[in-house]
């Protein structure tokens, strides 16, 4: 069985980093991308970045509200993903999801996800 | 850009449900629909516009191509009421619709 799960949220000062982890089991983890959707309270889904599998050199992409900020990480031997979010903002307060990305012609769509952790950032 | 209409759509049980996705430019059929349930993660339903996910019940289907997509439930039931996301994955970044409810009639 499939199964993801995040860690690592609570809260954190405006300005101040967080780290947040994924741990998938129940597949061959490197064999897929790994991704991150969050979603601030009340409102849609945003996908916030995605790192390939090792057979694309661990290759990252990220959203343009993110880029520069957070940064995307895996550890194939222990079947986890990572988020690093530096230089956080209010607007960052949001559940976010670890998720399995499928490859599907050049972009990826997500078939498992974890139960999310909230993060939120506050003064 | 993904938008979603309508933002909110209420339905009887038993009834048709019809939602849309349009895209601001071609997506071809890179398209993927998710179904969103109070307090829960979502759900992948429908990929390559299309293909339904594994243990999706026949009930949703989906249809489209370029910039126009469809999200149609034949005969809606209790479980279904929820809220339900387009996303695209033709090119970077990625990006969801706005999300359309479905709520009892």
């Amino acid at each position: 069985e499939v199964q993801v799960v995040e860690s690592g949220g609570g809260l954190a000062q405006p300005g101040r980093s967080l780290r947040l982890s994924c741990t998938a089991s129940g597949f061959t983890f490197g064999d897929y991308a790994m991704s991150w959707v969050r979603q601030a309270p009340g409102k849609g889904l945003e996908w916030v970045g995605l790192i390939r599998g090792k057979a694309y050199s661990e290759t990252t992409e990220y959203a343009t509200s993110v880029k520069g900020r957070f940064t995307i990480s895996r550890d194939d031997s222990k079947g986890t993903a990572s988020l690093q979010m530096n230089s956080l903002k209010t607007e960052d307060t949001a559940v976010y999801y670890c998720v399995r990305g499928v490859p599907d012609r050049i972009g990826y769509f997500f078939d498992y996800w974890g139960q999310g952790t909230l993060v939120t950032v506050s003064s | 850009v993904m938008t979603q209409s309508p933002a909110t759509l209420s339905v009887s049980p038993g009834e048709r449900a019809t939602l849309s996705c349009r895209a601001s430019q071609s997506v071809i059929s890179n398209l993927a629909w998710y179904q969103q349930k109070p307090g829960q993660a979502p759900r992948l339903l429908i990929y390559g516009a299309s293909t339904r996910a594994t243990g999706v019940p026949d009930r949703f289907s989906g249809s489209g191509s370029g910039t126009e997509f469809t999200l149609t439930i034949s005969s809606l039931r209790s479980e279904d009421f929820a809220i339900y996301y387009c996303q695209h994955f033709h090119n970077w970044p990625l990006s969801f619709g706005g999300g359309t409810k479905v709520e009892i009639k």
